[in-house]
């Protein structure tokens, strides 16, 4: 059964610092993979997203990931953060089934939760 | 932009009680699922349901749960005698096409008392 697990509970950084949240997954092949952001008392919005290609991607409010299969790894980063991305930061894998094909089904690690300080 | 709403924001019930989820995802997607969380613990699949139909569903989601697209707007997740362990925040979701992103609705917390 796929997995995700993103080994930091809670992260504390200082406003301006550099930024990497560890994301690690459990499946047979390459999944589809997400990072989706949830501040307080919203629904969860998607940063980015990698299907295939550049391992490298960009995505939304400055952040982006590398996907390196060798580790089976989805790190998000940013290298710049700000005070209003505090927020919990969650990881998600959409596994495809026989012939490429998935219903869509995300599978999300436990959640980071950062806290920024000024 | 468009998004998904749900509602209510807030919902209180009494074990053994019904229950009814609202959500009206994206108007032109195709795909629609439900998620849970319960406090402190990860975002879990339910149910997606596409073509009027239940595509796939996780094993949380048993005889107690259903879904419906009673008509072209809304999707519903009812819950037919809900239990304390029911408590939780659901996420209902859309999307467009087979490999799309999802989009989340902001959640109803459901508390069972």
């Amino acid at each position: 059964a796929q997995s995700v697990t993103q080994p930091d509970i809670h992260i504390t950084v200082s406003e301006g610092a550099s930024l990497e949240l560890r994301c690690n997954y459990s499946y047979g092949a390459t999944p589809y993979l997400f990072w989706y952001v949830q501040s307080p008392g919203q629904g969860l919005q998607l940063l980015l997203k990698y299907f295939s290609g550049d391992t490298l991607v960009q995505g939304i409010k400055g952040f982006e990931a590398e996907f390196k299969r060798s580790q089976s790894s989805f790190n998000l980063r940013k290298p710049s953060v700000h005070w209003s991305d505090a927020a919990e930061y969650f990881c998600a894998v959409e596994g495809l089934g026989a012939g490429g094909t998935s219903y869509g089904k995300l599978t999300f690690g436990q959640g980071t939760i950062l806290t920024v300080h000024p | 932009e468009p998004e998904v709403t749900q509602t209510p924001s807030h919902q209180v019930t009494q074990m053994g009680q019904e229950v009814i989820l609202r959500c009206v995802p994206i108007s032109n997607h195709l795909y629609f699922y439900w998620y849970r969380q319960i406090l402190g613990q990860k975002v879990e699949f339910l149910v997606s349901f596409y073509n009027n139909e239940i595509s796939e569903k996780s094993e949380i989601f048993d005889d107690q749960f259903s879904v419906e697209r009673p008509d072209g707007s809304n999707f519903t997740l009812k819950i037919r005698s809900t239990k304390l362990e029911d408590s939780a925040m659901y996420f209902c979701a859309s999307r467009l096409t087979r490999g799309g992103e999802q989009y989340f609705g902001p959640g109803t917390r459901l508390t069972v008392t």
